[in-house]
Protein backbone atom coordinates (compact mmCIF):
# COMPACT_ATOMS: atom_id res chain seq x y z
CA UNK A 1 0.00 0.00 0.00
CA UNK A 2 1.04 3.48 -0.79
CA UNK A 3 1.66 4.99 2.55
CA UNK A 4 4.65 7.87 4.12
CA UNK A 5 5.90 6.80 7.84
CA UNK A 6 7.77 9.67 9.88
CA UNK A 7 9.18 7.09 12.64
CA UNK A 8 9.73 10.43 15.23
CA UNK A 9 6.76 11.67 17.07
CA UNK A 10 8.43 14.66 18.79
CA UNK A 11 11.97 15.59 18.58
CA UNK A 12 14.05 17.86 21.17
CA UNK A 13 16.34 19.81 19.83
CA UNK A 14 18.68 23.00 21.39
CA UNK A 15 18.60 26.04 19.03
CA UNK A 16 22.04 26.25 17.12
CA UNK A 17 22.19 22.16 17.00
CA UNK A 18 22.00 20.29 14.12
CA UNK A 19 18.58 18.45 12.86
CA UNK A 20 17.63 15.64 11.02
CA UNK A 21 13.80 14.30 10.45
CA UNK A 22 13.33 11.19 8.67
CA UNK A 23 10.59 9.93 6.18
CA UNK A 24 10.17 6.52 4.65
CA UNK A 25 8.00 6.07 2.08
CA UNK A 26 6.49 2.77 0.92
CA UNK A 27 8.58 0.65 -1.56
CA UNK A 28 7.50 0.91 -5.14
CA UNK A 29 7.09 3.24 -7.70
CA UNK A 30 8.84 6.25 -6.32
CA UNK A 31 6.37 9.23 -5.09
CA UNK A 32 6.78 12.92 -5.82
CA UNK A 33 8.04 13.69 -2.06
CA UNK A 34 7.15 16.95 -0.07
CA UNK A 35 8.27 18.41 3.34
CA UNK A 36 5.25 20.79 4.90
CA UNK A 37 5.59 22.63 8.32
CA UNK A 38 2.67 23.62 9.80
CA UNK A 39 2.94 26.65 12.98
CA UNK A 40 -0.40 26.75 15.25
CA UNK A 41 -2.98 27.74 13.98
CA UNK A 42 -1.59 28.14 10.59
CA UNK A 43 -1.95 26.18 7.45
CA UNK A 44 0.95 23.87 6.22
CA UNK A 45 3.72 25.40 4.26
CA UNK A 46 6.06 23.66 1.87
CA UNK A 47 9.45 23.59 2.68
CA UNK A 48 10.56 21.85 -0.21
CA UNK A 49 9.71 19.24 -2.81
CA UNK A 50 11.37 16.51 -4.87
CA UNK A 51 10.30 15.31 -8.21
CA UNK A 52 13.74 13.86 -9.77
CA UNK A 53 17.21 14.64 -10.67
CA UNK A 54 19.63 15.72 -8.08
CA UNK A 55 18.76 13.94 -4.97
CA UNK A 56 20.09 16.90 -2.59
CA UNK A 57 17.35 19.41 -2.52
CA UNK A 58 17.18 22.62 -1.17
CA UNK A 59 14.08 24.54 0.19
CA UNK A 60 13.47 27.76 2.42
CA UNK A 61 14.61 28.62 5.77
CA UNK A 62 17.60 26.47 5.19
CA UNK A 63 16.29 23.57 4.87
CA UNK A 64 16.77 20.72 2.93
CA UNK A 65 16.46 16.91 2.15
CA UNK A 66 18.17 14.12 1.02
CA UNK A 67 16.49 11.63 -1.56
CA UNK A 68 17.93 8.36 -0.82
CA UNK A 69 16.35 5.66 -3.48
CA UNK A 70 18.29 2.35 -1.44
CA UNK A 71 16.80 3.47 1.78
CA UNK A 72 13.32 4.65 0.02
CA UNK A 73 14.06 7.37 2.26
CA UNK A 74 14.04 11.39 2.07
CA UNK A 75 15.11 13.18 5.19
CA UNK A 76 14.83 16.93 6.44
CA UNK A 77 17.67 18.52 7.89
CA UNK A 78 19.00 21.80 8.65
CA UNK A 79 22.81 22.54 10.05
CA UNK A 80 21.67 25.12 12.81
CA UNK A 81 17.74 25.25 14.14
CA UNK A 82 16.74 28.43 15.77
CA UNK A 83 13.64 28.93 17.99
CA UNK A 84 11.28 29.99 15.40
CA UNK A 85 11.57 26.32 13.67
CA UNK A 86 9.68 25.14 16.25
CA UNK A 87 6.40 23.24 14.65
CA UNK A 88 4.75 20.18 13.19
CA UNK A 89 6.71 18.81 9.69
CA UNK A 90 5.08 16.60 7.63
CA UNK A 91 6.72 14.89 4.70
CA UNK A 92 4.09 13.84 2.12
CA UNK A 93 3.81 11.98 -0.89
CA UNK A 94 2.20 12.05 -4.35
CA UNK A 95 2.21 8.98 -6.15
CA UNK A 96 0.48 9.96 -8.92
CA UNK A 97 -2.69 8.98 -10.37
CA UNK A 98 -5.52 11.19 -11.89
CA UNK A 99 -5.81 12.85 -8.74
CA UNK A 100 -2.45 13.69 -7.60
CA UNK A 101 -3.44 13.44 -3.66
CA UNK A 102 -1.14 13.97 -1.01
CA UNK A 103 -0.51 10.84 1.42
CA UNK A 104 0.91 12.48 4.50
CA UNK A 105 3.23 10.67 7.43
CA UNK A 106 2.06 10.91 10.79
CA UNK A 107 4.26 14.12 11.33
CA UNK A 108 7.36 15.20 13.43
CA UNK A 109 6.68 18.06 16.51
CA UNK A 110 9.74 19.40 16.53
CA UNK A 111 11.08 21.41 20.54
CA UNK A 112 13.78 23.66 20.48
CA UNK A 113 15.28 24.36 23.67
CA UNK A 114 17.11 27.63 24.36
CA UNK B 1 -1.89 35.39 -5.48
CA UNK B 2 -3.93 36.31 -2.14
CA UNK B 3 -3.72 32.80 -0.97
CA UNK B 4 -5.93 29.44 -0.13
CA UNK B 5 -8.60 30.99 2.09
CA UNK B 6 -11.09 29.00 4.30
CA UNK B 7 -13.95 30.44 6.51
CA UNK B 8 -14.77 29.92 9.71
CA UNK B 9 -11.41 28.81 11.20
CA UNK B 10 -13.27 27.76 13.96
CA UNK B 11 -16.49 26.29 14.54
CA UNK B 12 -18.45 24.87 17.71
CA UNK B 13 -21.53 22.60 17.37
CA UNK B 14 -23.68 20.05 18.85
CA UNK B 15 -23.56 16.69 17.99
CA UNK B 16 -26.77 15.82 15.18
CA UNK B 17 -26.55 19.81 13.57
CA UNK B 18 -25.18 20.26 10.40
CA UNK B 19 -22.44 22.44 9.79
CA UNK B 20 -20.89 23.97 6.34
CA UNK B 21 -17.84 25.16 5.28
CA UNK B 22 -16.15 27.19 2.44
CA UNK B 23 -12.84 27.09 0.80
CA UNK B 24 -11.75 29.64 -2.17
CA UNK B 25 -8.82 28.31 -3.67
CA UNK B 26 -5.78 30.19 -5.65
CA UNK B 27 -7.89 32.01 -8.55
CA UNK B 28 -5.78 30.50 -11.62
CA UNK B 29 -5.73 26.98 -9.70
CA UNK B 30 -8.09 24.75 -11.09
CA UNK B 31 -7.71 21.55 -8.78
CA UNK B 32 -9.12 21.49 -5.33
CA UNK B 33 -9.00 19.26 -2.68
CA UNK B 34 -10.08 18.83 1.10
CA UNK B 35 -8.37 17.11 3.95
CA UNK B 36 -9.11 16.04 7.29
CA UNK B 37 -6.61 15.91 10.51
CA UNK B 38 -7.08 14.55 13.33
CA UNK B 39 -5.04 15.50 16.31
CA UNK B 40 -1.88 13.54 16.15
CA UNK B 41 -2.18 12.66 12.87
CA UNK B 42 -1.09 13.77 9.00
CA UNK B 43 -3.80 15.20 6.93
CA UNK B 44 -5.66 12.70 5.26
CA UNK B 45 -7.13 12.90 1.80
CA UNK B 46 -10.98 13.28 1.94
CA UNK B 47 -12.36 14.39 -2.05
CA UNK B 48 -11.04 15.80 -5.10
CA UNK B 49 -12.55 18.41 -7.51
CA UNK B 50 -11.08 19.38 -11.54
CA UNK B 51 -13.13 22.58 -12.20
CA UNK B 52 -16.62 21.92 -10.71
CA UNK B 53 -16.39 17.86 -11.09
CA UNK B 54 -15.75 15.94 -8.28
CA UNK B 55 -13.74 13.24 -9.35
CA UNK B 56 -12.52 11.30 -6.27
CA UNK B 57 -14.07 10.67 -3.01
CA UNK B 58 -12.39 9.24 -0.06
CA UNK B 59 -14.08 6.27 1.84
CA UNK B 60 -13.42 8.65 4.50
CA UNK B 61 -16.24 10.65 2.92
CA UNK B 62 -19.57 9.37 4.73
CA UNK B 63 -22.43 9.70 3.63
CA UNK B 64 -23.25 12.85 5.44
CA UNK B 65 -20.76 14.12 3.99
CA UNK B 66 -21.32 16.34 0.87
CA UNK B 67 -18.72 18.93 -1.48
CA UNK B 68 -19.78 20.72 -4.10
CA UNK B 69 -17.66 23.45 -6.18
CA UNK B 70 -20.36 25.38 -8.28
CA UNK B 71 -18.75 27.24 -11.14
CA UNK B 72 -15.07 25.81 -10.71
CA UNK B 73 -14.46 28.53 -7.98
CA UNK B 74 -14.97 28.27 -4.18
CA UNK B 75 -15.87 25.09 -2.61
CA UNK B 76 -18.31 23.60 0.20
CA UNK B 77 -17.93 21.24 2.66
CA UNK B 78 -20.97 20.54 4.18
CA UNK B 79 -21.40 17.89 6.93
CA UNK B 80 -24.80 16.98 8.21
CA UNK B 81 -25.64 15.18 11.59
CA UNK B 82 -22.42 15.61 13.05
CA UNK B 83 -21.27 13.27 15.57
CA UNK B 84 -18.38 13.72 17.85
CA UNK B 85 -15.72 11.83 15.68
CA UNK B 86 -16.53 14.36 12.72
CA UNK B 87 -14.30 17.01 15.20
CA UNK B 88 -11.00 17.61 13.14
CA UNK B 89 -9.15 20.27 11.45
CA UNK B 90 -10.34 20.61 7.64
CA UNK B 91 -7.99 21.54 5.25
CA UNK B 92 -8.26 22.98 1.69
CA UNK B 93 -5.74 23.12 -0.85
CA UNK B 94 -5.38 24.15 -4.55
CA UNK B 95 -3.42 23.28 -7.22
CA UNK B 96 -2.62 24.16 -11.01
CA UNK B 97 -3.11 20.82 -13.29
CA UNK B 98 0.18 20.35 -14.60
CA UNK B 99 1.22 16.58 -14.27
CA UNK B 100 4.25 15.66 -11.84
CA UNK B 101 4.11 19.51 -10.38
CA UNK B 102 1.22 19.24 -8.33
CA UNK B 103 2.12 21.46 -5.46
CA UNK B 104 -0.51 22.03 -3.38
CA UNK B 105 -1.06 25.63 -1.01
CA UNK B 106 -3.01 24.85 1.62
CA UNK B 107 -5.70 27.36 3.26
CA UNK B 108 -5.54 27.97 7.22
CA UNK B 109 -8.07 25.56 7.86
CA UNK B 110 -11.45 25.13 9.90
CA UNK B 111 -11.24 23.48 12.94
CA UNK B 112 -14.45 21.41 14.07
CA UNK B 113 -15.21 20.92 17.54
CA UNK B 114 -18.73 19.01 17.83
CA UNK B 115 -19.79 18.75 21.29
Amino acid sequence: AQSVTQPDIHITVSEGASLELRCNYSYGATPYLFWYVQSPGQGLQLLLKYFSGDTLVQGIKGFEAEFKRSQSSFNLRKPSVHWSDAAEYFCAGNYGGATNKLIFGTGTLLAVQP
Amino acid sequence: DTGVSQDPRHKITKRGQNVTFRCDPISEHNRLYWYRQTLGQGPEFLTYFQNEAQLEKSRLLSDRFSAERPKGSFSTLEIQRTEQGDSAMYLCASSRTQTGLNEQFFGPGTRLTVL
